[in-house]
């Protein structure tokens, strides 16, 4: 079975700085990988995805995760984080097996708050 | 649409009360899920169906009894819960089954029992 970490559970960050959130995952086949942001109040949503290709993947509001094979990651980066992306963030797993439902395993999450 | 619906919102039950919660999608997605999460805790798969047929029960108590009438819609009813299956109850559509897709969520019912 899969398991995914993320490792900072809450980080404080001041505007302007910029982000790495850590993603580990265990799984000894191809997976496809995500990054789900939960801002507050308000209902998961897709920040950015890996199916295969370019393993440097951008996604929404200026976020990007590069996934590194040999190292099980796929941390989440923004060059300068604003307080609107004060949210919790979870890194998600999901195996790629022919056939079959393939089941996502969600990290635990991980908290940023940005002060203005 | 992008929208997965919930309804309701916020749900608070007694333990021997018949609760249903509602999920609606329109972007032809024939996969749907229910998950559960607790507080400071991921999401936790507890059902899918795929074509509108029971495909994962991933052993949940059968006080919790999902139903899909169609392919837009998802039900959970809930019967004699206990105050620890409070949580928000959250819904999710995906295009199918296979390997390259995502879930879109919705808001989540956020349910109470006392």
């Amino acid at each position: 079975a899969q398991s995914v970490s993320q490792h900072n559970h809450h980080v404080i960050l001041s505007e302007a700085a910029s982000l790495e959130l850590g993603c580990n995952y265990s799984y000894g086949g191809t997976v496809n990988l995500f990054w789900y942001v939960q801002y507050p109040g308000q209902h998961l949503q897709l920040l950015l995805k890996y199916f295969s290709g370019d393993p440097l993947v951008k996604g929404i509001k200026g976020f990007e995760a590069e996934f590194i094979k040999s190292k099980f990651s796929f941390n989440l980066r923004k060059p300068s984080v604003q307080w609107s992306d004060t949210a919790e963030y979870f890194c998600a797993v999901m195996p790629r097996r022919l056939g079959g439902y393939q089941k996502v395993t969600f990290g635990t999450g991980t908290k940023l708050q940005v002060i203005p | 649409d992008t929208e997965v619906t919930q309804t309701p919102k916020h749900l608070v039950m007694g333990m021997t009360n018949k609760k249903s919660l509602k999920c609606e999608q329109h972007m032809g997605h024939r996969a749907m899920y229910w998950y559960k999460q607790k507080a400071k805790k991921p999401p936790e798969l507890m059902f899918v169906y795929s074509y509108e047929k029971l495909s994962i029960n991933e052993s949940v108590p059968s006080r919790f009894s999902p139903e899909c009438p169609n392919s837009s819609l998802l039900n959970l009813h809930l019967h004699a819960l206990q105050p620890e299956d409070s949580a928000l109850y959250l819904c999710a559509s995906s295009l199918n089954r296979s390997m390259n897709t995502e879930a879109f969520f919705g808001q989540g019912t956020r349910l109470t029992v006392v």
